[in-house]
């Protein structure tokens, strides 16, 4: 079973349109994560979820949204596209944010390739 | 914020050597270093992790040590496999920054046979 999923796989797109990235856990765990891996391979994470709300907002443009259904599902929509925004994105997810298990569990990626 | 580096970038042994990669940190508030293992199209993968509370762990061929007061933390892959190649990275948290990992650059690791 994948433990976490995220849909689609690959993503090709023009300049200026609008995308989702879908994240799924079935790991039980309160926390998730947006990650983005540029193309030297640098990880840096985007946002973090936790039971729905927003704890970690980094410095990201806002035409990328978060949204959180709930606990299990953390999408990501991107808006107006820009060559820039070509990258590997991660989902992530752990158990908490506080004390106990800090692990990470990251999803596959999804290669996201603005024309 | 926190900053880590990672060293070298690249890094190419034969099969049956020691791998060692090393890692610094700026925040001495930091206090979980996690090691991940990417291989080519996946994501990563934990291998091994330290708290702040211990110096040294080990799990099989890996180890890792943490050295608080410089504010590094190495890995160490013994009896290294062709399987073993790939992209690892460190990455640093602090518990008051909502589990926020700060990622090192990555090493590429490649094991000849």
């Amino acid at each position: 079973d994948t433990a976490v999923s995220q849909t689609p796989k690959y993503l090709v797109t023009q300049m200026g349109n609008d995308k989702s990235i879908k994240c799924e856990q079935n790991l039980g765990h309160d926390t998730m994560y947006w990650y983005k891996q540029d193309s030297k391979k640098f990880l840096k994470i985007m946002f973090s979820y936790n039971n729905k709300e927003l704890i970690i907002n980094e410095t990201v443009p806002n035409r990328f949204s978060p949204k959180s259904p709930d606990k299990a599902h953390l999408n990501l929509h991107i808006n107006s596209l820009e060559l820039g925004d070509s990258a590997v994105y991660f989902c992530a997810s752990s158990q908490g944010t506080g004390g106990g298990v800090w692990e990470q569990f990251f999803g596959p990626g999804t290669r996201l390739t603005v024309l | 914020g926190e900053n880590v580096e990672q060293h070298p970038s690249t890094l190419s042994v034969q099969e049956g050597d020691s791998a060692v990669i090393k890692c610094t940190y700026s925040d001495s508030a930091s206090n979980y270093f996690p090691w991940y293992k990417q291989e080519l199209g996946k994501g990563p993968q934990l291998i091994i992790d330290i708290r702040s509370n211990v110096g040294e762990k080990k799990d099989q061929r890996i180890a890792v040590t943490l050295n608080k007061t410089a504010k590094h933390f190495s890995l160490h892959i013994t009896e290294t496999q062709p399987e073993d190649s790939a992209v690892y990275f460190c990455a640093a948290t602090l518990k008051a920054a909502g589990n926020k990992l700060t990622f090192g650059g990555g090493t590429r690791v490649l094991v000849k046979p």
